[in-house]
């Protein structure tokens, strides 16, 4: 099993559409969690922390869900400048930073 | 405030060539990390350079080396390239004392032919 998981899509959106994204771990010592959108041939940019409150950034709400191990991404009123791709990154650390990323889902939003 | 910055950001090899990759991190950042992104995957760890020296590394072979110089900025070192070695390289920068997330460089996009 993949220590990070996703579904690759590609998922295709109309505009206005809400859309979620589902990423599973394998490591219940895991301790934080990222959403990173990486546009196409671009590195990737931190999209927003995820805690296990659950946190909101406007149209972007994520969550984490540890007895089920996955994290989850929910856009509300997708926008054209959403299309990319979504990278669900895992940190264990254990005295120093293991960053695991998924393979990435990649959205496209369109008109 | 720069970012982080890599060198270069093109580069096309042959096989069973040797290359350097540069990056210097954000201002502030003390701890590199380097990742290798084939396309269509995610990046994948190589390893990270803290206080000059390599605290954890991947599942990569020996070929992949690196450095770290006293001003933080780091190098990756990849020996008998491969076909397979075609990939963006992407190195990423944080400071190790606190517990914001690490911010990625724009990348080296290698070709070996």
């Amino acid at each position: 099993r993949k220590e990070v998981e996703q579904d690759p899509g590609p998922f295709n959106v109309p505009e206005g559409a809400t859309v979620a994204f589902n990423c599973t771990y394998s490591n219940s010592a895991s301790q934080s969690f990222f959403w990173y959108r990486q546009d196409c041939r671009k590195e990737p940019k931190l999209l927003m922390s995820v805690y296990s409150s659950g946190n909101e950034d406007g149209r972007f709400t994520a969550q984490l869900n540890r007895a089920s191990q996955y994290i989850s991404l929910l856009i509300r009123d997708s926008k054209l400048s959403d299309s990319a791709t979504y990278l669900c990154v895992v940190e264990n650390s254990g005295g120093y930073q293991k960053v695991t990323f998924g393979t990435g889902t990649k959205l496209q939003v369109i008109p | 405030d720069a970012g982080v910055t890599q060198s270069p950001t093109h580069l096309i090899k042959t096989r069973g060539q040797q290359v350097t990759l540069r990056c210097s991190p954000k201002s502030g950042h003390d701890t590199v990390s380097w990742y290798q992104q084939a396309l269509g995957q995610g990046p994948q760890f190589i390893f990270q350079y803290y206080e000059e020296e390599e605290r954890q590394r991947g599942n990569f072979p020996d070929r992949f080396s690196g450095h770290q110089f006293p001003n933080y900025s780091s190098e990756l070192n990849v020996n008998a390239l491969l076909l397979g070695d075609s990939a963006l390289y992407l190195c990423a920068s944080t400071f190790s004392a606190s517990m914001e997330t690490q911010y990625f460089g724009p990348g080296t996009r290698l070709l070996v032919l």
